[in-house]
């Protein structure tokens, strides 16, 4: 069955605190990995596409790498304003589009 | 000017109200989706649009009912809904239905209470 898993659930931040945010997936062949984040109360903004493995995209203070299990968003030196929930979605070979439950940021000042 | 636009934000209704939510996508994209977000579970894809065709309808109940005009408008219409049908019903689009890598872009959403 295709999953899509995101850890940690929550993360609490010290500003300028690097960490890094995991999505795993099992799907029948990948078509695409994407980044969103979504503000409370808001829409999922997008952020990042990923098509293989090996790839890495990059947007200011966020990174975002890709292998054949797992994708990582690498959060840089965060700023309280990175604060949000970041959702992982990929896209099966079946062109379904499978979300995970997310990981909330809070990045304290 | 935002690429997918809802109304209303907020509706709250009982149930045995009628009401509509509307989207509106100024991407010129060709498909349009509705999802239902609710705490702590994943997206839910509910119905897929494309060039003005339901392609997908996963097993949503008959109390909500879509509508697509034109491939830049979207409504969602709802009656006789319960208390747990509360959640973010979020609107999106994409450029093509089912193609490689397809990003789909979400609108504001809007915020529905059942009472």
């Amino acid at each position: 069955e295709d999953q899509v898993t995101q850890s940690p659930e929550a993360l609490r931040l010290q500003e300028g605190e690097s960490s890094s945010l995991n999505c795993s997936y099992t799907v029948s062949g990948l078509r695409g990995l994407f980044w969103y984040r979504q503000d409370p109360g808001k829409g999922p903004e997008f952020l990042f596409t990923l098509y293989s493995a090996g790839e890495e995209k990059e947007k200011e203070r966020l990174k975002a790498t890709l292998t054949k299990k797992e994708s990582f968003l690498h959060i840089t030196a965060p700023k309280p304003e990175d604060s949000a929930t970041y959702l992982c979605a990929v896209q099966a070979d079946t062109d379904k589009l499978i979300f995970g439950t997310g990981t909330r940021l809070q990045v304290f000042p | 000017e935002t690429g997918v636009t809802q109304t209303p934000r907020h509706l709250v209704m009982g149930m045995t109200n009628k009401k509509s939510l509307k989207c509106e996508q100024h991407l010129g994209h060709n498909a349009m989706y509705w999802y239902k977000q609710s705490a702590k579970k994943p997206l839910e894809l509910m119905f897929v649009y494309s060039l003005e065709e339901r392609v997908e309808n996963n097993s949503v109940p008959s109390r909500f009912s879509p509508e697509c005009p034109n491939s830049s408008h979207l409504f969602l219409h709802l009656h006789t809904l319960q208390p747990e049908d509360s959640a973010l019903y979020l609107c999106a689009s994409s450029r093509a239905y089912r193609d490689s890598g397809n990003t789909i872009y979400f609108g504001e959403g809007s915020w529905l209470t059942v009472v």
